[in-house]
Parts: structure tokens; C-alpha cells; sequence
């Protein structure tokens, strides 16, 4: 079982639904979960961080953790065709000070 | 600097040959990292430094793989004898590092550096 998991995608929603990416992570210690988008050929910026269960809100982005479902996910708002990118998923695993990715999910908004 | 800044952008070089690729960290962040991604595909950890120490180096595949920061800022990853599946884009992201907030793991990426060999 891969550390990180992730839907490759791609993920296709119409402009102004809500996207609703998902990620399951198998270190049942892990500490810190973070979003990073990654628009083709460039390299990955932050989106948001997670640390406690429950939701945490940015504007139009929610990050949602679930420790015992060992499971974090990304709701996108009001999607906008600039959000097409590939989204990666991040887990600080316990004891470790490096991050680990998922492969990434591709989201593709239309116009 | 304002940003992580590797150099170079591009490098093509032939099976074989050796290769350096530079980072330059955000001033005052002492955490250093290198990570490997390969089309498709997630980063890929290589390995992690405090300050001058490689920290982590578990994600280095090989002993062709080395990576130094002699001064704490600046790091170096070094590739001998490169072979054709060493091809990816080489990605260094600093973080304020340990003893700092929740911040602490937050990476901030360079643009990468996009080896091809040959």
C-alpha cells in the first residue's frame, strides 16, 4: 500500500461547481497534511495545511481531515477554469521531518 | 533571496557524464530539500538537510547520488555516471525548519531543474 494515495484524475467539473479532491494516507501517526497545486511544468506552491480533525476554510478552498478515517480531502468552491492543475496531497509523517506526496490529482474546469 | 532559486533551468547531458545542480534556499530558512519528479508522478524525497547536516538521505537511490550544504545556505546535489532514468525535474524547497510554528514543514518550491540524459 503506497503512503500516500491519491485519484489521478483527471477530475472534470463545469465552471462554478464544487470540486472535491480526495486523499488517504496509511501512517495512522501522521501529523500535519498539506494541498499543493501544480500547474503543468511549473513546480508546487501551497494551497492549505491541516493539522487538526474537522475543516479549515480559505476563501474558496476547505480542507477536511478525518484521523480515523485516515483521510483529507480538498473542496474547491466556485471552481474556476485557472484552478485546472494537478493537486498534490502531503503527509508530515510522525518521527519524520520530510513530507511525503501522493501522486497527484489532475482537475480539469470548464468554461 | 525573495524565493528558492535553482540553477540551472535546463540540463541535457549525455549517459555517463556528470551533472551538479544548484539551490539557493529563502534567506533564513535552515531546512533544505530535495525531491525528484519524474512525469506522472508525485516529488519524490532524495534527501534533507539542518543546517549543513543531511538530516535524512533515505531517498537518495544510489551512491551515484550526493548532495552537500557546506555553509548552510547554498546546497549542491551532485550525480555521477548519469544514467537515462535519472531524467526528471529536480525540485529543491526550503522551510523555516525545526524550532519555528506549525510553519515549520511548510515547503516553499524552485522552479525545479529539468535534467534530461541522453
Amino acid at each position: 500500500q503506497k503512503e500516500v494515495e491519491q485519484n489521478s484524475g483527471p477530475l472534470s467539473v463545469p465552471e462554478g461547481a464544487i470540486a472535491s479532491l480526495n486523499c488517504t494516507y496509511s501512517d495512522r501517526v501522521s501529523q500535519s497534511f498539506f494541498w499543493y497545486r501544480q500547474y503543468s511544468g511549473k513546480s508546487p506552491e501551497l494551497i492549505m495545511s491541516i493539522y487538526s480533525n474537522g475543516d479549515k476554510e480559505d476563501g474558496r478552498f476547505t480542507a477536511q481531515l478525518n484521523k480515523a478515517s485516515q483521510y483529507v480531502s480538498l473542496l474547491i468552491r466556485d471552481s474556476q477554469p485557472s484552478d485546472s492543475a494537478t493537486y498534490l496531497c502531503a503527509v508530515k509523517r510522525s518521527g519524520y521531518s520530510t513530507l511525503t506526496f501522493g501522486k497527484g490529482t489532475m482537475l480539469l474546469v470548464s468554461p | 533571496g525573495a524565493g528558492v532559486s535553482q540553477t540551472p533551468s535546463n540540463k541535457v547531458t549525455e549517459k555517463g557524464k556528470y551533472v551538479e545542480l544548484r539551490c539557493d534556499p529563502i534567506s533564513g530558512h535552515t531546512a533544505l530539500y530535495w525531491y525528484r519528479q519524474s512525469l506522472g508522478q508525485g516529488p519524490e524525497f532524495l534527501i534533507y538537510f539542518q543546517g549543513t547536516g543531511a538530516a535524512d538521505d533515505s531517498g537518495l537511490p544510489n551512491d551515484r547520488f550526493f548532495a552537500v550544504r557546506p555553509e548552510g545556505s547554498v546546497s549542491t546535489l551532485k550525480i555521477q555516471r548519469t544514467e537515462r532514468g535519472d531524467s526528471a525535474v529536480y525540485l529543491c524547497a526550503s522551510s523555516p525548519g525545526q524550532g519555528a510554528s506549525s510553519g515549520a514543514n511548510v515547503l516553499t518550491f524552485g522552479a525545479g531543474s529539468r535534467l534530461t540524459v541522453l
